[in-house]
């Protein structure tokens, strides 16, 4: 049964670009979130989808969006990146109705 | 963003050690989470608390649900080399689809 994956695994991007990161859910999850996590620094929450709907949002600017599939993949996008938007980025994918949330081993992005 | 205390940063110890780290929160939380990453992985879940008081093991590691519901600990006893890697606590404060929100990080060090 495979987990959380996503791709591409390593991505470098120049200042100002636009990228997409891609996630597809453990099998029998629902709902999809996503975390940025800088070097040294513990997962900060980005935004989870449930219903190919954004739920809820941390404390991150619209230059992140993201959407939700039917088959409940999800993609996220960054506009104008920064080099501050360098950082392992993780899919975390769950069952609705439970707490305990797998996580994907990443994607890391470096702004340049 | 909002991030749990965790505590210590780092630990180095030797192999059969037994190890104690902790995790603080100005507020109330409802479920306590004690996540392992390994380098290039992302974070896997060791244990889920969902109670206050609830002491909960998952093999050589023991943790608690503090009982004013701001603070958890986990413990490992007899420290393998495996153990080595970041441990992250996490936390809802809310209901089932809530962000978590991480702590920085505990990174431990075993010798043999």
């Amino acid at each position: 049964d495979a987990g959380v994956t996503q791709s591409p695994t390593h991505l470098i991007k120049t200042r100002g670009q636009q990228v997409t990161l891609r996630c597809s859910p453990k099998s029998g999850h629902d709902t999809v979130s996503w975390y940025q996590q800088a070097l040294g620094q513990g997962p900060q929450f980005i935004f989870q989808y449930y219903e190919e709907e954004e739920r809820q949002r941390g404390n991150f600017p619209d230059r992140f969006s993201g959407h939700q599939f039917p088959n409940y993949s999800s993609e996220l996008n960054v506009n104008a990146l920064l080099l501050g938007d360098s950082a392992l980025y993780l899919c975390a994918s769950r069952d609705w109705a439970n707490y305990g949330y797998t996580f994907g081993s990443g994607t890391r992005l470096t702004v340049v | 963003g909002q991030q749990l205390n965790q505590s210590p940063q780092s630990m180095f110890i030797q192999e059969g050690e037994d190890v104690s780290m902790n995790c603080t929160s100005s507020s109330i939380f409802n479920t306590w989470l004690w996540y392992k990453q390994d380098p290039g992985e992302g974070p896997v879940l060791l244990i889920a608390l969902y109670k206050a008081g609830e002491l909960t093991s998952n093999g050589r590691l023991t943790a608690q649900f503090g009982i004013t519901r701001k603070d958890s600990f986990l413990n490992i006893s007899a420290s393998i080399p495996s153990d080595v890697g970041i441990y992250f606590c996490a936390g809802h404060a809310g209901q089932a689809g809530t962000a978590l929100i991480f702590g920085k990080g505990t990174t431990l060090s075993v010798s043999s």
